[in-house]
């Protein structure tokens, strides 16, 4: 039973350009969570969400930032007109249905860097 | 509001010596609270949990954590470290679970690094 997989797990980009983040949860599992952590930081929420529906986007960032998760397919994580500051590893995480257990298995992660 | 304090930021110890990581948590319900390692470059990985029940968690490679309500505390422990056990330790409480979700707010880590 594969694990979270995230892809790519490096990616550079130039101010002002788009990054796109996936994450693919493990089998089974229809909840998908999005943390980001700063360099010598802990892990931040960002956004909680279901097939098809955002659930709790209450650390994402107002602007340049979206997520979703589509009845097919990876959950993507989308940073518009990347900064500096977003600069920091992304990591995807995936649970059961709540009823089925309360841990979340974590994706290894997408390094981000902007130049 | 709801939060976890990890007050060792680095910790270094001799192989086989015990071990202790310390965290600390404000949440106003009865907490679910985790360790997680993470090594370098690595995702994190779950240690151990704690929902109820015993208050003495025993999680994989030999660490286990005790839960005090009365120090509001979950500290992680190993009676004897191995070199490979050098990592980030995170401690998290989750959130929103009266919603049927788990939001997990962590720590700022312990990085632990370990002599021969």
């Amino acid at each position: 039973n594969a694990g979270v997989m995230q892809n790519p797990r490096h990616l550079v980009r130039r101010r002002g350009q788009e990054a796109r983040l996936r994450c693919s949860p493990m089998k089974g599992h229809s909840h998908v969570y999005w943390y980001r952590q700063l360099p010598e930081e802990g892990l931040k929420f960002m956004v909680y969400l279901q097939k098809e529906n955002i659930i709790d986007e209450s650390g994402m960032p107002k602007e340049r930032f979206s997520a979703e998760f589509p009845k097919e397919g990876p959950s993507i994580l989308r940073i518009q007109q990347v900064v500096r500051g977003d600069s920091a590893a992304y990591f995807c995480a995936s649970s059961p249905p709540p009823h089925k257990g309360n841990e979340q298995f974590f994706g290894p992660g997408t390094r981000l860097t902007v130049l | 509001a709801q939060s976890v304090t990890q007050p060792d930021i680095h910790i270094t110890v001799s192989e086989g010596a015990s071990l202790e990581l310390r965290c600390n948590y404000s949440y106003g319900a009865t907490p679910y609270l985790f360790w997680y390692v993470q090594s370098p470059g690595q995702g994190l990985q779950l240690l151990l949990k704690y929902f109820s029940g015993d208050t003495l968690v025993q999680g994989i490679k030999g660490f286990e954590a005790e839960f005090k309500r009365s120090q509001s505390s979950f500290n992680l422990r190993k009676p004897s470290v191995h070199w490979s056990d050098a990592a980030e330790y995170f401690c998290a409480v989750a959130t929103g679970v009266s919603g049927g979700y788990n939001k997990l707010i962590f720590g700022a880590g312990t990085r632990l690094a370990v002599h021969p």
